[in-house]
């Protein structure tokens, strides 16, 4: 079965810093999204993201946050000043329409200290 | 967004048939039923959809009333690796829409 792959597994930082979460979506997927999840509590979603602009995005996902596909296979998520509450597993889904279901990557567990 | 409820856990031993059923009550005429599975770590996986009655893939069976004001993931002979937390959405068909989740019923299955 194809696979989303996320680097790193796990990444620690200090508060103020930026981050820079990876994705590489299944070849020929079209629909990018992210979501948390914070220890303990549900899935939430962040943001889609199709033909190189973000489709939807949650409350969330405030100035801090920023998503691109910079070089056509990788998808980015970037935190430009990390804060304590952002230590969560942050989760890149991508789709394609066949079969109808949006496939999850491993996850990327953000540590803020 | 159609609100569900589900149980917060259920225990189960190895080699049985688990129910888990979620209420939908404010369920629209053109929203499914979408059931995930998360285990430790990882990101959710899908399980089965379906609209109406009875749908049957090579993981789950779902069972959905006339009213569709619920349905029953039901899951044959758990195993231990079937410990997990199953999530039931509702919403528009098209797996390209934002997913919502809800906290899910953490199933743990006994050896």
């Amino acid at each position: 079965e194809p696979e989303v792959t996320q680097t790193p597994s796990h990444q620690v930082t200090q508060m103020g810093q930026e981050v820079i979460l990876r994705c590489v979506p299944i070849s020929n997927h079209l629909y990018f999204y992210w979501y948390r999840q914070i220890l303990g509590q549900k899935v939430e979603f962040l943001v889609s993201f199709y033909n190189n602009e973000i489709s939807e995005k949650s409350e969330i996902f405030d100035d801090q946050f920023s998503v691109e596909r910079p070089d056509g296979s990788n998808f980015t998520l970037k935190i430009r000043s990390t804060k304590l509450e952002d230590s969560a597993m942050y989760f890149c889904a991508t789709y394609s329409g066949s079969p109808d279901t949006q496939y999850f990557g491993p996850g990327t567990r953000l540590t803020v200290l | 967004l159609a609100k569900t409820t589900q149980p917060i856990s259920m225990d189960s031993y190895e080699g049985q048939e688990v129910n888990i059923t979620c209420s939908h009550n404010n369920i629209a005429t053109n929203d499914y039923i979408t059931w995930y599975q998360q285990f430790p770590s990882q990101g959710p996986r899908f399980i089965i959809q379906g609209y109406k009655t009875k749908v049957t893939n090579e993981v789950a069976s779902l069972f959905i009333p006339a009213d569709r004001k619920s349905s029953t993931l039901s899951l044959p002979r758990v195993s231990l690796s079937d410990t997990a937390v199953y999530y039931c959405l509702v919403g528009d068909k098209a797996g390209a829409n934002n997913l919502f989740f809800g906290t899910g019923t953490r199933l743990t299955v006994i050896p």
